[in-house]
């Protein structure tokens, strides 16, 4: 049984260039959270996902966006990217949204460099 | 808004001596609480949960944390670490929106 895939696992980028990070839900699982992990911080909240709308919102700018497939996987796309979005990216996924975090299973992430 | 606070940034510690790494969350409503685990270059594993019912929780690897109301903790502990614990952990809970918030992370490094 598969858990969460994300891909890529490691990506570079130029300030100013747009990015787009991949998110395949672990089997049985419908709702897609994103977190932005800085390094040496905890995991912040981006937003959710649950029948393909944008359930939530973290404190990020709209610079921040995402998207729900009809199979549940998730894109979250980053534009104008700045040197502070240089992170490890998390997508976790659930069997339902509101469940306080009862039920994540968390992707590997992708490492996202911003020069 | 439910907060939560882990209160060492870092925690150094001989193999197979006991650990404790401490958290404390703000909330004045029911809570679950979780702790989590991240080795190098990977994401989060999840040690154990705290829902309701018995409040010495009992996790993988040999973790336990014990839900503590009137101090408003969830500390976690391991009577006799490994060099393979070396990991960051990580205290989180649910936020008013219902969305995991975790805390700042302890690094815990084991050493021979």
């Amino acid at each position: 049984d598969a858990g969460v895939t994300q891909s890529p696992t490691h990506l570079i980028k130029t300030r100013g260039q747009q990015v787009t990070l991949r998110c395949s839900p672990k089997s049985g699982h419908d709702t897609v959270s994103w977190y932005q992990q800085a390094l040496g911080q905890g995991p912040q909240f981006i937003f959710q996902y649950y029948e393909e709308e944008e359930r939530q919102r973290g404190n990020f700018p709209d610079r921040f966006s995402g998207h729900q497939f009809p199979n549940y996987s998730s894109e979250l796309n980053v534009n104008a990217l700045l040197l502070g979005d240089s992170a490890l990216y998390l997508c976790a996924s659930s069997s339902l949204p509101g469940t306080g975090g009862s039920g994540y299973t968390f992707g590997s992430g992708t490492r996202l460099t911003v020069v | 808004a439910q907060s939560v606070t882990q209160l060492d940034s870092q925690v150094p510690v001989f193999e197979e001596a006991p650990v404790e790494l401490r958290c404390n969350y703000s909330s004045s409503v029911s809570v679950y609480l979780f702790w989590y685990v991240q080795y190098p270059n990977q994401g989060l594993q999840l040690l154990l949960k705290y829902l309701s019912g018995s409040t010495l929780v009992k996790g993988i690897n040999g973790f336990e944390a014990e839900f503590n109301k009137s101090q408003t903790s969830f500390h976690l502990r391991k009577p006799s670490v490994h060099i393979s614990d070396t990991a960051e952990y990580f205290c989180a809970a649910p936020n008013a929106g219902n969305m995991l918030t975790f805390g700042g992370g302890t690094r815990l490094m084991v050493k021979p």
